[in-house]
C-alpha cells in the first residue's frame, strides 16, 4: 500500500456532472495539498490543509470544493466543471514545518 | 516574474555523462528546496531536498544550492536512461506552507 493513495485514477465527466476525488495518507503527516498539473504549466497549488484547517485557497473557483474531515482523508468535490479543467489531480502529504511533500498518483481529469 | 523558473528542454546527454539541471527563483525568503523526478503518466517523486548553501550529495545526485544568486541545481552523474524523465524544482515560499514549483526540464539520456 503506498503512501498517499488517490482514487479515482481516471475521470471523465460532463459539465453538468458532481464527483468527487479521494486521497488518504498513511504517513501520519498533517498537513495536505491539492494541485492541479495542465500541459506546459507548473503544478499549481489549489487548496492546503493544516491539522484539517484549511490555510490556503489559491484563488480557486467555487466549482472546486474541499473537505477535509481528519488529518488522513482529504476530498475534492467537483460541480459544473469546464472543459479548461481536464488536467491531473494530486494529492500531496508533509509533516507541517518539514516541507517535503509526498504525492500521490494522482487523478487524470477529463471533462466533456 | 515567474515564482521558480526552470529552462523546459529537453536536455539530451549521453549515457554515462553528467545531466545538469538549473532552477532559479524569485523569493528570498524561500527556505528549503526539492527537486522532484517526474515519469511521463506518473506522480512527482521527491528525489533530493535541499535546506543550507552548499552541495548535498546522495547517490549519482547532487543538490546545489546557492541563496545569493537565488539558484538551485541538481547534478545527475553517471546517466542512465532510466533517469530520463521530468525534473521538477520546487521551493518553499511564503509564511505558509507553500511549495511552489517551476515548469520542470524535461531530460533525455540517450544510448
Amino acid at each position: 500500500e503506498t503512501g498517499v493513495t488517490q482514487t479515482p485514477r481516471h475521470l471523465v465527466m460532463g459539465m453538468t456532472n458532481k464527483k468527487s476525488l479521494k486521497c488518504e495518507q498513511h504517513l501520519g503527516h498533517n498537513a495536505m495539498y491539492w494541485y492541479k498539473q495542465s500541459a506546459k504549466k507548473p503544478l499549481e497549488l489549489m487548496f492546503v490543509y493544516n491539522f484539517k484547517e484549511q490555510t490556503e485557497n489559491n484563488s480557486v473557483p467555487s466549482r472546486f470544493s474541499p473537505e477535509c474531515p481528519n488529518s488522513s482523508h482529504l476530498f475534492l468535490h467537483l460541480h459544473t466543471l469546464q472543459p479548461e479543467d481536464s488536467a491531473l489531480y494530486l494529492c500531496a502529504s508533509s509533516i507541517q514545518g518539514q516541507n517535503e511533500a509526498f504525492f500521490g498518483q494522482g487523478t487524470r481529469l477529463t471533462v466533456v | 516574474q515567474k515564482e521558480v523558473e526552470q529552462n523546459s528542454g529537453p536536455l539530451s546527454v549521453p549515457e554515462g555523462a553528467i545531466a545538469s539541471l538549473n532552477c532559479t527563483y524569485s523569493d528570498r525568503g524561500s527556505q528549503s528546496f526539492f527537486w522532484y523526478r517526474q515519469y511521463s503518466g506518473k506522480s512527482p517523486e521527491l528525489i533530493m531536498s535541499i535546506y543550507s548553501n552548499g552541495d548535498k550529495e546522495d547517490g549519482r545526485f547532487t543538490a546545489q544550492l546557492n541563496k545569493a544568486s537565488q539558484y538551485v541545481s541538481l547534478l545527475i552523474r553517471d546517466s542512465q536512461p532510466s533517469d530520463s524523465a521530468t525534473y521538477l524544482c520546487a521551493a518553499f515560499t511564503g509564511g505558509g506552507n507553500k511549495l511552489t514549483f517551476g515548469t520542470g526540464t524535461q531530460l533525455k539520456v540517450e544510448l
